[in-house]
């Protein structure tokens, strides 16, 4: 059974430093892994999905990486502001199945 | 374009009543899906659909039906509410199952 971990569970960081945010799972036959942003009291937000062929994808800040024979992906993102904090989950495609695993998510604090 | 849409956006009920959650999304995907998200769980499926006229079990479906009669619309029902059903409710969409989901604002559903 596809199990997806994130940690740590919380982080607060300085405003302007460069970030790293873990995601593992047990299974590597998978189609994609997406990473999404919450906001309190809000829906999620998809930043990134990167293809299971691929290693990494970037957008802005953002850079998320893949490597699926260790079953790791992480979300780096640079220069941290205070409108980053947010919740990141991340979301693997089990190969041969119409859904997302979620992990329960890291909690993003950005001190200004 | 609206995205995805969810209503209602907030709800009590008593033990044993029943309510309809509706879904909308104007993206004409074909893909639709219900979750819910707990503290310290992560989102769970409920159930998902695949076309207009489909459904499926997805982690935890009972409890809940659902309707997809039209390809825009997907409506998750709870016939007789438990206290254990409290959560917030996510619908997302997306155009095919691998590809990226697009979740709609939540629904707070509290059961007493």
């Amino acid at each position: 059974k596809q199990e997806v971990t994130q940690i740590p569970a919380a982080l607060s960081v300085p405003e302007g430093e460069n970030l790293v945010l873990n995601c593992s799972f047990t299974d590597s036959a998978i189609y994609n892994l997406q990473w999404f942003r919450q906001d309190p009291g809000k829906g999620l937000t998809s930043l990134l999905l990167i293809q299971s062929s691929q290693r990494e994808q970037t957008s802005g800040r953002l850079n998320a990486s893949l490597d699926k024979s260790s079953g790791r992906s992480t979300l780096y993102i640079a220069a941290s502001q205070p409108g980053d904090s947010a919740t990141y989950l991340c979301a693997v495609n089990p190969s041969g199945t119409y859904k997302y695993i979620f992990g329960t998510g890291t909690r993003l604090k950005v001190l200004a | 374009n609206a995205g995805v849409t969810q209503t209602p956006k907030f709800r009590v009920l008593k033990t044993g009543q029943s309510m309809t959650l509706l879904c909308a999304q104007d993206m004409n995907h074909e893909y639709m899906y219900w979750y819910r998200q707990d503290p310290g769980m992560g989102l769970r499926l409920i159930h998902y659909s695949v076309g207009e006229g489909t459904t499926a079990k997805g982690e935890v479906p009972d409890g809940y039906n659902v309707s997809r009669l039209k390809k825009q619309n997907f409506l998750l029902g709870l016939e007789s509410a438990a206290p254990s059903q409290t959560s917030v409710y996510f619908c997302a969409s997306s155009y095919r199952e691998t590809a990226t989901q697009y979740f709609g604002p939540g629904t707070r559903l509290t059961v007493l």
